[in-house]
């Protein structure tokens, strides 16, 4: 099976940098993908790590460890549009993607 | 390019009754995916297509959910008898299989059930 652990909650001051961690465990594991979901929406895809190393993206980075099951989430001069829920989800060899349950991000003024 | 195309969005049913969704993916996008989505919680994977044909339904609980795709592109879901822990958003994914593609999901808007 699949075990996939991020924070539940976290809060940020715009402007800041926040990291948002998630470690995993799985089998045949090919790939890790990071997803944000505004309330009431659908998940829309950020980010896609295979190889391990960091990924940028403007103010988004993603960053992979594959021998440590490790992944975090760098988001850069915070906005306050980004309050949003971050999913982690890991894709495996047969091309299912399992996510985990999210960290909801508030960004205070 | 139009996106992944869901209903109905909400969808209020009293337990013991039936409901259909349904899914129209992104053209050429042969991987399509239902996922359940209970509030607080992140999607879990209900049943993934590969074509018409199922790649993996280990989480679909089939005493009272189907679900198919029979031309390889629209698929339904289905609900009956309906309990009342399935109230939650039903969100469907397609995703583009080819080579050095990433395999991202792109998600539908999702059909909210509410079941009372």
């Amino acid at each position: 099976g699949q075990n996939i652990d991020q924070p539940t909650e976290m809060t940020a001051t715009e402007g800041a940098i926040v990291q948002i961690n998630c470690t995993y465990q799985t089998s045949g594991f090919n790939g890790l993908f990071w997803y944000q979901q505004h309330a009431g929406e659908a998940p829309t895809f950020l980010s896609y790590n295979v190889l391990d190393g960091l990924e940028e993206k403007g103010r988004f980075s993603s960053f992979l460890s594959r021998s440590k099951g490790y992944s975090y989430l760098l988001l850069k001069e915070l906005q306050m549009k980004d309050s949003a829920s971050y999913l982690c989800a890991v894709k495996t060899n047969a091309g299912k993607s399992t996510f985990g349950d999210g960290t909801t991000l508030t960004v205070k003024p | 390019e139009a996106g992944v195309a869901q209903s109905p969005r909400y969808k209020i049913i009293e337990k013991r009754q039936s409901v259909a969704f349904w899914c129209n993916p992104i053209s050429g996008h042969a991987t399509l995916y239902w996922y359940q989505q209970i509030l607080g919680q992140g999607p879990k994977l209900l049943i993934q297509f590969q074509n018409n044909g199922v790649v993996d339904d280990s989480q679909l609980p089939k005493d009272r959910f189907s679900a198919e795709r029979l031309k390889g592109v629209d698929s339904t879901l289905k609900i009956q008898p309906a309990k009342l822990e399935d109230s939650a958003v039903y969100l469907c994914a397609s995703s583009l299989v080819a080579g050095g593609n990433t395999g991202e999901l792109f998600f539908g808007e999702g059909s909210r059930l509410t079941v009372l």
